[in-house]
């Protein structure tokens, strides 16, 4: 199947600060990449679709000033959550769209998790 | 109504038996369906697709009846490595759609 990685796998930060996670599909080209986060024994959310060139879509609920996303090539998106808090620890995960090609569905990163102190 | 539904489990199997998750969803123009596979901690990895004529790969069998509107999976002589969470997927237009997923646990 299609490769995608993030990075980091896991990061822990001071409450305040922002955090940047890199999400890339490593052997195809992904025009659509999604944004979900999970915490623990609960299921996937999806945060936001990302579409390469244009404005990512935000799913109801989640702030896009506070989840600031990139998508600047077919291969890169990136997540970058801002003045991060104790709440927003979790484990994020992208997601990139694979053509018809390779069976149009989504193949996922290894996720990122996030503490916040 | 959410878009998909699963049975959240869990379910508890012995080694070897035969166990069957199914999977409802509302859309009825879905048009692409998949079982995923989540360990504990990972990421989610794509199990199979399912086809309208159903297909099987090893001891994993999906089925699709569109009349019904629900998807299947059925996993045959459970191994202990079978433990994950299953998760039903279903693409309609551009969008995907998750199930929060069935735990399976195989007992030794």
């Amino acid at each position: 199947g299609a490769v995608v990685s993030q990075h980091p796998s896991r990061v822990i930060c001071k409450s305040g600060t922002s955090v940047k996670i890199e999400c890339r599909s490593l052997d195809f080209q992904a025009t659509t990449m999604f944004w979900y986060r999970q915490f623990p024994k609960q299921s996937l959310m999806l945060m936001a679709t990302s579409n390469e060139g244009s404005k990512a879509t935000y799913e109801q609920g989640v702030e896009k000033d506070k989840f600031l996303i990139n998508h600047a090539s077919l291969t890169l998106s990136t997540l970058t959550v801002t003045s991060a808090h104790p709440e927003d620890s979790s484990f994020y995960i992208c997601s990139a769209r694979a053509g018809q090609g390779t069976g149009d569905t989504q193949y996922f990163g290894p996720g990122t998790r996030l503490t916040v102190l | 109504r959410k878009e998909v539904e699963q049975d959240p489990g869990p379910f508890n199997v012995p080694e070897g038996a035969t166990v069957a998750f199914n999977c409802t969803y509302s859309n009825s123009a879905s048009q692409s369906f998949f079982w995923y596979r989540q360990d504990c901690r990972k990421e989610p990895k794509l199990l199979m697709s399912v086809y309208s004529s159903g297909n099987e790969d090893g001891r994993f069998t999906a089925q699709l009846n569109r009349a019904s509107q629900y998807i299947s999976l059925l996993i045959r002589d459970s191994k202990l490595s079978d433990s994950a969470t299953y998760l039903c997927v279903v693409k309609a237009g551009n969008q995907f759609y998750f199930g929060t997923g069935t735990s399976l646990t195989v007992i030794p």
